[in-house]
Parts: structure tokens; sequence; C-alpha cells
């Protein structure tokens, strides 16, 4: 399984960035992902996930995020993305994609990218 | 809502076994799978705990999951510690759809 982050960098508060995630190594249309993000020096927290096309592709959000992010994929591309508008200083994090397995099978995660906003 | 709570730092020497708390606040431990996640020092975490016990391929059998019903809480055993066990370690788990962490705990092998 591999996961491989793109698409942060430097950002003004109130500005927009897309993350993608482009999955390899496990069959992309049957997997959960979600993202995980972890500020400078703290924990982990929850961002969202996005179900299988058969399950119709729903979303779920963190309430932090839940009306500014918006979590898409292309399975045909086996990416993921991350849609980030509005963004605030408080959203200065890694951000990671994960297979998320739900206990029932392991989770699997990217390296990161990170995103910085500030004026 | 519900919190899960780790200790800040833990520590063991090389060779022993340490255990590492993770309480749930409110709601039963049970009720949902637990994970564990180990994050080395400048990399992303990885999967050492899977559905409350589970270990995924190339984990060794030195770690080790549980759940403790009577303290609502899972706990992380590593046997045999090893200086390269030193990372920080995660706690999570499902409230309804979210995922919840934990606070994680800092492990140093001294």
């Amino acid at each position: 399984v591999q996961l491989v982050e793109s698409g942060g960098g430097f950002i003004k508060p109130g500005g927009s960035l897309r993350l993608s995630c482009a999955a390899s190594g496990f069959t992309f249309t049957n997997a959960l992902m979600s993202w995980v993000r972890q500020a400078p020096g703290k924990g982990l927290e929850w961002v969202g996930r996005i179900r299988r096309q058969i399950d119709g592709e729903t979303t779920d959000y963190a309430a932090p995020v839940e009306d500014r992010f918006t979590i898409s994929r292309d399975d045909s591309k086996n990416t993921v993305y991350l849609q980030m508008n509005s963004l605030k200083t408080e959203d200065t994090a890694v951000y990671y994609c994960t297979q998320e397995g739900l206990g029932i099978s392991p989770d699997y995660w990217g390296q990161g990218t990170l995103v910085t906003v500030s004026s | 809502n519900f919190m899960l709570t780790q200790p800040h730092s833990v520590s063991g020497s090389p060779g022993k076994t340490v255990t590492i708390s993770c309480t749930r606040s409110s709601g039963s431990i049970a009720s949902n799978f637990v994970q564990w996640y180990q994050q080395g020092p400048g990399s992303s975490p990885t999967t050492v705990i899977y559905g409350d016990k589970e270990r995924p391929s190339g984990v060794p059998d030195r770690f080790s999951g549980s759940i403790d019903r009577s303290s609502n809480s899972a706990s992380l055993t590593i046997s045999g510690l090893k200086t390269e066990d030193e990372a920080d370690y995660y706690c999570q788990s499902y409230d309804g759809s979210n995922q919840v962490f934990g606070g994680g705990t800092k492990l140093t092998v001294l």
C-alpha cells in the first residue's frame, strides 16, 4: 500500500488549497479513505472521510471543518482530494491521507503534506 | 461525545515491558474497535494494533493490545523493549461516524 499526498504549501488566511492523495498497491474502488491532520507539536485530529462509490461516495467531517472542507475521489485516477476553503491559522498542520480499516483491517497512512496558513 | 485519555509519557528500560493505557470517558470501551498507532520522530503514523488486539503483518508480537471493561480502557503492551520502540503512541476509536484520537503518549526507552 502506498499513499502519496501533495498540494501542501503556504497560504494566507481566507484562502483555498486542494490536497491530493495518490493511492497504489490496493483496490482503490473498495477503499474507505480519510484525512487526518497534525498541528505542529500536537496530536492527531481526524478531518473527514469519503466512502466507496457503491456506498454513494458519502462523506463525514469533523465539526471544525465541516462547512469549509470537501473530500472527493476519482477512482479512475486512484486519487482522493481534500478541498480546503476559508482557511484559518488553526488549520496549519501536516495532513495525512489514510486508507481506513474501521478496525477490521489495518489503517495505512501516507507521508503527509504540510499546510501553513499565515499572513 | 467521548474522550480518550492517555498518559503524557511512559518510560522503560531495554528488555522490559511497558503498558500504555487509553481510557474512554463515556460509553463502553467495548462498543467500538480501538486502534493504536506508532509515530517515530519526523515520521508518519503506522498501525501497530487494530480491532482492539490484532497485529498487522510485520508488527512484532512484542506488541499486544487489549481492552478492560472494568476500567473502560484499552491498553497497548510492549514487551522486550527496544530502543527503536521509542516513539509517540496514539489510541483511536469511533464515536458514531467520527474518529476520536487520544492525546498521545511519548514512550522513552531509557
